[in-house]
């Protein structure tokens, strides 16, 4: 049971490139998510799906697309990458459909991605 | 967006001592708040959901209480051990209850 993975863990882009982050979850969760993490900055969170085949904007949309491929899997893309977006990735995984305010997330280990 | 304070935003004990940490949050439309300990190099992980005024949670050596007519929750360690050093996190939901919003989390150095 690995829980959630996410590839790569470490990645350099140039700016306008394009790139996809991959999460999984093998706990057959049915709500995910994808944070980003800033130096000085809590976790603000970019995208969510609260079940298979459906995704909404979080707090910081911008730049970023998403796919819900499946209920194990939740992409992210950077379709034109800035340096703006040089940050640490997380996805989540919860339980239930939703999320639901009393749901406990569980965090995978993290891509790190610098755009130069 | 929420504004999520978290105070001190970091702290340096010596191993044995006790300590606590505060996190700030508006009390209209309150749903729950997450507390997550986020060790160097690792993912953070749940401590904590609370949901109603004057819960008190507990986990070892650590406890939570929260306060959600004046909008803050205290973090507590009790006899700090250096496994405890990591950033802790507090995450209210929303006042539309669709997604966590997280302070910028306390971090805590334990010194042998």
């Amino acid at each position: 049971n690995a829980g959630v993975t996410q590839t790569p863990k470490f990645q350099v882009l140039k700016t306008g490139q394009s790139m996809t982050l991959q999460c999984a979850q093998d706990m057959n969760h049915n709500s995910m998510y994808w944070y980003r993490q800033d130096p000085g900055m809590g976790l603000r969170l970019i995208y969510y799906s609260a079940s298979e085949g459906t995704t909404d904007k979080g707090e910081v949309p911008n730049g970023y697309n998403v796919s819900r491929l499946n209920k194990r899997e939740f992409s992210l893309r950077l379709e034109s990458a800035a340096p703006s977006q040089t940050s640490v990735y997380f996805c989540a995984s919860s339980e239930r459909t939703g999320g639901g305010v009393a749901d406990t997330q569980y965090f995978g280990p993290g891509t790190r991605l610098t755009v130069l | 967006i929420l504004n999520v304070e978290q105070s001190p935003q970091s702290l340096h004990v010596q191993e044995g001592d006790s300590t606590n940490f505060t996190c700030s949050f508006p009390s209209s439309n309150f749903y729950a708040l997450h507390w997550y300990r986020w060790e160097t190099a690792k993912s953070p992980e749940a401590l904590f959901v609370m949901t109603l005024n004057g819960d008190e949670k507990k986990k070892g050596r650590i406890s939570a209480t929260l306060n959600t007519k004046e909008g803050y929750s205290y973090l507590y360690i009790k006899g700090s051990q250096p496994e405890d050093s990591a950033t802790y996190l507090c995450a209210p939901y929303n006042n539309a209850g669709n997604m966590l919003t997280f302070g910028g989390g306390t971090r805590l150095m334990v010194k042998p």
